[in-house]
């Protein structure tokens, strides 16, 4: 199947620091990404749609100026949390779909800022 | 996209089949009727998918009524490690972002 990567899966930074997740298709090219939060306890929920070689679309409520997107590859975005603070802390979600299918999802970056 | 709902939580014995249901009353034609898993801590994991035909892989079953407006999906010998939340969500294929519900935690009991 479809495999789709994170790096960090975890990472702890000091509050007001940025703070850059990497999503990454790796047996395929994927025009189209998405990023998902997840909160303890609760289900994902979608934050924004990456787009390669274009501005990503955010969901209502998302700061796009915070929550910095990047898809310069057909095969990588990036998701860049900037000034972080505890309220930020979060499980961090990525997705791709390789053809007309599902979609597969990255195991998570658990992000804590202190 | 159309809206699902599932009980919030099921248990099922080790060994035995352990079987899902999901109501979607307003799937529309385009939509497919798609099954993720959640292990704690991790990524959803993709099960099995569906238009209208019943399907079948390694993983699971899944049966969808002709109406098209619930599903079952059926893990048919369930094992610990088959505990997680699961979620069934009704989406259009390809690029499209999916919206997940609560999902059912199942527990499978020893």
């Amino acid at each position: 199947g479809a495999v789709v990567s994170q790096h960090p899966s975890w990472v702890i930074c000091k509050s007001g620091t940025s703070v850059k997740i990497e999503c990454r298709s790796l047996d395929f090219q994927a025009t189209t990404m998405f990023w998902y939060r997840q909160f303890p306890k609760q289900s994902l929920m979608l934050m924004a749609t990456s787009n390669e070689g274009s501005k990503a679309t955010y969901e209502q409520g998302v700061e796009k100026d915070k929550f910095l997107i990047n898809h310069a590859s057909l095969t990588l975005s990036t998701l860049t949390v900037t000034s972080a603070h505890p309220e930020d802390s979060s499980f961090y979600i990525c997705s791709a779909s390789p053809w007309a299918s599902g979609q597969f999802f990255g195991p998570g970056t658990r992000l804590t800022v202190l | 996209d159309a809206k699902t709902t599932q009980p919030p939580s099921m248990d099922c014995a080790e060994g035995r089949a352990a079987n899902l249901p999901c109501n979607h009353s307003t799937i529309s034609g385009n939509e497919y009727v798609y099954w993720y898993r959640q292990i704690h801590s991790q990524g959803p994991q993709y099960i099995i998918h569906g238009l209208k035909n019943n399907e079948t892989n390694e993983m699971a079953s899944l049966i969808i009524t002709e109406d098209r407006k619930s599903s079952t999906l059926i893990l048919p010998h369930a094992t610990l490690r088959d505990t997680a939340v699961y979620y069934c969500i009704a989406g259009q294929t390809g690029a499209n972002n999916l919206f997940f519900g609560t999902g059912t935690r199942l527990t499978v009991i020893p």
